[in-house]
C-alpha cells in the first residue's frame, strides 16, 4: 500500500519471547494505529498514536506496548508473546483530525502475520 | 467491544446483480466508513459518510445512513467477480472521530 509499510510480513516466534513489529509511513500523517484481526472478532484496536511520543491504549492493549520516537515510525512490541497473540496485525494511518471535523479514512498496511508457538 | 455489526455475515450473488450489506451500531457517531478487504490483504477505504449526511455515492457504490435507527447500508450495483471481498463498516465516535471501531465484516462472493 502506497505510503505505509509493515515489517516483517510474516513471523513465527516462541512463547515468552519479545517481538517487535514495525510500521513506517511516508505521508507525514499525525495519527497511526495498530489493530489485530482475528476470525470472529473483526479488527480490534490495540494502541494508537496522535504524535511523536503521544500514544494511548485501545480496547485490547494488555500484553502490548508501543513507541513513536519519529513521525514516520510506530513500533508495536509484544513484551512476552503468548499463543493468544497469534493474529494478523495491521497498521493504519490517517490525517490530522484538526483538518476535518468529520474525520478521514484510514490507509492500511499489508499486515504482519504473527504465529506464536 | 464491536460498535458496528454487519449483516449478513456472508452473501453470494451472480455477476451483474446488486449487493446490499447492512451495518448497525450502538452509540452516537461522527462518521461511518466502509472498507473492503481482499483475501490476504489490508483494508481499503471505500467511502465516508458524515453524521449529517443521509446518502452518498461513489461510482457503483451507494451508502445510506439513518442515524435515528443507528444503521447504514452499502449497495454495490452491477457487481463484478472482482468485487469478491470482505466488507467492513467502521464508526468514528463523537469527540473521537479519529479513532474507528470496526465491525466483523460481510464476506461477499460474486460468482461469474
Amino acid at each position: 500500500d502506497a505510503g505505509i509499510t509493515q515489517s516483517p510480513r510474516h513471523k513465527v516466534t516462541e512463547t515468552g519471547t519479545p517481538v517487535t513489529l514495525r510500521c513506517h509511513q511516508t505521508e507525514n500523517h499525525r495519527y497511526m494505529y495498530w489493530y489485530r484481526q482475528d476470525p470472529g472478532h473483526g479488527l480490534r484496536l490495540i494502541h494508537y498514536s496522535y504524535g511523536v511520543k503521544d500514544t494511548d491504549k485501545g480496547e485490547v492493549s494488555d500484553g502490548y506496548s508501543v513507541s513513536r520516537s519519529k513521525t514516520e515510525d510506530f513500533l508495536l512490541t509484544l513484551e512476552s508473546a503468548t499463543s493468544s497473540q497469534t493474529s494478523v496485525y495491521f497498521c493504519a494511518i490517517s490525517e490530522s483530525v484538526g483538518q476535518g471535523f468529520f474525520g478521514y479514512g484510514y490507509t492500511f498496511g499489508s499486515g504482519t502475520r504473527l504465529t506464536v508457538v | 467491544s464491536q460498535q458496528g455489526e454487519e449483516d449478513p455475515q456472508a452473501l453470494s450473488i451472480q455477476e451483474g446483480e446488486n449487493a446490499t450489506m447492512n451495518c448497525s451500531y450502538k452509540t452516537s457517531i461522527n462518521n461511518l466508513q466502509w472498507y473492503r478487504q481482499n483475501s490476504g490483504r489490508g483494508l481499503v477505504h471505500l467511502i465516508l459518510i458524515r453524521s449529517n449526511e443521509r446518502e452518498k455515492h461513489s461510482g457503483r457504490l451507494r451508502v445510506t445512513l439513518d442515524t435515528s435507527k443507528k444503521s447504514s447500508s452499502l449497495l454495490i450495483t452491477a457487481s463484478r467477480a472482482a468485487d469478491t471481498a470482505s466488507y467492513f463498516c467502521a464508526t468514528g465516535g463523537e469527540g473521537s472521530n479519529y479513532k474507528l471501531t470496526f465491525g466483523k465484516g460481510t464476506l461477499l462472493t460474486v460468482n461469474p
